[in-house]
């Protein structure tokens, strides 16, 4: 069955660094989407992803899609403490599969 | 708008109790889903629905019950509930791919302790 990976599971980040956490599937995807959670919180939608190569920006984050359509990456530039939680990704092979959710990257923000 | 309400936000029950956990959204989102919480593993899927009527497995279901009687609400049932299943539940809404990519909206959750 499908399978979504993510690396790195812990990411300890100092203030102002810049950071990737990658999303790998063992089988072609028809979109990815990317959530964040917050410590405590709820899962809250970021972006989707659906063109080979596809590349979107917001604000500091940049996430984007493999040119074979299994993997994708999110990136964040001059990490902040906002940007403490758990990146996570998901995927869907087909109209009506269901969302794939990876383990997520638990990201620790230092000053 | 409310979104996603989950009830009840914690919930501490004795092996062997059942329970329904609660969801109902306001956004005539079609499709309705269960998800548990544990460490390290990620959201996992135990059930859900693309409409009213219609409900199928995800692929933690044993334990848990649903039903879609209504486009609002999906109740998730525990059975006899078991420390295995102390986690946190949430319940997720979009609409349905025939409308385009929507991502999921999330309930705030509840943290179940079975013990």
């Amino acid at each position: 069955g499908q399978q979504v990976m993510q690396i790195p599971q812990y990411q300890h980040v100092q203030e102002g660094e810049d950071f990737t956490t990658y999303c790998n599937s063992s089988t072609t995807l028809s979109n990815i989407q990317w959530y964040k959670q917050r410590p405590g919180g709820h899962p809250v939608f970021l972006i989707q992803l659906v063109k080979s190569g596809e590349v979107k920006k917001q604000k500091r984050l940049t996430f984007q899609f493999g040119e074979a359509k299994k993997n994708s990456s999110l990136h964040i530039t001059a990490t902040q403490t906002t940007d403490v939680g758990t990146y996570f990704c998901a995927g869907r092979t087909d109209s009506w599969g269901k969302l794939q959710f990876g383990a997520g990257t638990q990201v620790v923000v230092t000053p | 708008n409310a979104g996603v309400t989950q009830t009840p936000k914690f919930q501490v029950l004795k092996t062997g109790q059942s329970m329904t956990l609660q969801c109902a959204q306001d956004m005539n989102h079609e499709y309705m889903s269960w998800y548990r919480q544990d460490p390290g593993m990620g959201l996992r899927l135990i059930h859900y629905s693309v409409g009213a009527g219609i409900t199928d497995q995800g692929e933690v279901p044993n334990g848990y019950n649903v039903s879609r009687s209504t486009t609002e609400d999906f109740p998730l049932r525990l059975l006899s509930a078991a420390p295995s299943q102390t986690s946190v539940y949430f319940c997720a809404s979009s609409y349905t791919r025939m409308r385009g990519d929507y991502g999921y909206t999330f309930g705030s959750g509840t943290r179940l302790t079975v013990v």
